[in-house]
This record gives C-alpha cells, structure tokens and sequence, in this order.
C-alpha cells in the first residue's frame, strides 16, 4: 500500500513568508509525527498528534510554529515570519497507534529552504 | 528519554556481518531499544526494538548485554545497500512514549 507521503518535497521561501508544509498519513494510522532534522544531526521531535489533538507539543521550537491535524488524517505544519534558522527537511510518520512499541513509518520529508 | 553514545562511522566490507555498538548507561527498567536507519535523501526506517532479551528479524539481530547499559545492532550479511546511518534510541514509558529521540547515529559505509 502507500507510504506516507509529504508535499512539497522541496520549498524556497524568502524570509519572512508563511509557509505550510502537508502530510498524507498511512491508510488507518491514528498518530501522526512531525520532525525536523538539520544538516548532519538526526531527526528533532516537534509535535505528535493522537487522532484530531495533539497529544504532546513540547518540541515545537516557538509560537511561530503550528501544526492541525482536523480530521485525523491530514496534517498540516505551519510557520509564520519564516527565519533562515528554520532551512530543515521536516519529516513526517504515522504508525498504527501511539504507544511505546509502535513502528513508525517516515515520509521522504520536505526540504524548506529560507532565504 | 536515556542519552545513547554511538561511534560517529564504520566501514564494513559487503558480505561481512556488519556490528553496530550502542551505550546507553543511564537506561532504565522501563525503556525500549530501538534501531531505525536512514539511507540517504529517505526518511528513517525502523529496523528492530527490543527490551532485555535478544531479538531477530529479517533485518538484523538486536543484542542486550545483560545489565541492559549496551547493545550492538547485528547485520549478519551486509550489501550495498546497507550503507545508511543507523540510530540507537532508547524510549521511555508512559504518556510520551511516542517520540523518538535521535542522536546523530553511526554511518555505515558498506564497500566492495
């Protein structure tokens, strides 16, 4: 079946813009996952989705950072007033059911760059 | 979540069993290891997890050391397409159980 997948897979913005980063989860997957991860550094924990609410928020770097998940399946990760800071890929993962034993599948990501 | 320390790379010749070492000293009772890689431009797949007991797959071994403070990821026959960073990450329990915390991994570099 399909994967996850993340659209776009590569965005330039200029500093300052909005942008908004989507994520297609796997068929029937409950919890949702975004991360950043910068050059030569493994993947940052941003925010994880429980169904339509975030279940835990605590990664997310500042209230220039928004991520909604309305219905459960879709999600959308948003960024205000853009800074170059932010140049990331930022992947997305689903898995069946959050839990301490669930696999999590990733996206390929979406490559923002700010300039 | 407990601080994993990995080697930053090895080198492993295709064919060979390719042996990834992890500490992770300050685990506790009720934290999982994981392995998840990530080949280049992909995102990180999950490769296996395990709590104190051995565990395989069709992937890899997962070897615990007794007192649960190091494990060592098992490629048994590794090819080319090994080649990726491969994360130890320890994971706790209860309500945030569900985040990964990554560290910078150790890249494997499988040749010829």
């Amino acid at each position: 079946g399909a994967g996850v997948s993340q659209t776009p897979s590569n965005k330039v913005t200029e500093k300052g813009k909005y942008v908004e980063l989507r994520c297609d989860p796997i068929s029937g997957h409950t919890a949702l996952y975004w991360y950043r991860q910068s050059l030569g550094q493994g993947p940052e924990f941003l925010i994880y989705f429980q169904g339509t609410g975030a279940a835990d928020d605590s990664g997310l770097p500042n209230d220039r950072f928004f991520a909604v998940r309305p219905e459960g399946s879709v999600s959308t990760l948003k960024i205000q007033r853009t800074e170059r800071g932010d140049s990331a890929v930022y992947l997305c993962a689903s898995s069946l059911m959050a839990g301490q034993w669930d696999e999590q599948f990733f996206g390929p990501g979406t490559r923002l760059t700010v300039l | 979540d407990a601080k994993t320390t990995q080697p930053p790379s090895m080198d492993c010749a295709e064919g060979r069993a390719a042996n990834l070492p992890c500490n992770h000293s300050t685990i506790s009772g009720n934290e999982y290891v994981y392995w998840y890689r990530q080949i280049h431009s992909q995102g990180p797949q999950y490769i296996i997890h395990g709590l104190k007991n051995n565990e395989t797959n069709e992937m890899a071994s997962l070897i615990i050391t007794e007192d649960r403070k190091s494990s060592t990821l098992i490629l048994p026959h590794a090819t080319l397409r090994d080649t990726a960073v491969y994360y130890c990450i320890v994971r706790a329990g209860g309500g945030t159980a569900s985040k990964l915390t990554f560290g910078t991994g150790t890249r494997l570099q499988v040749t010829l």
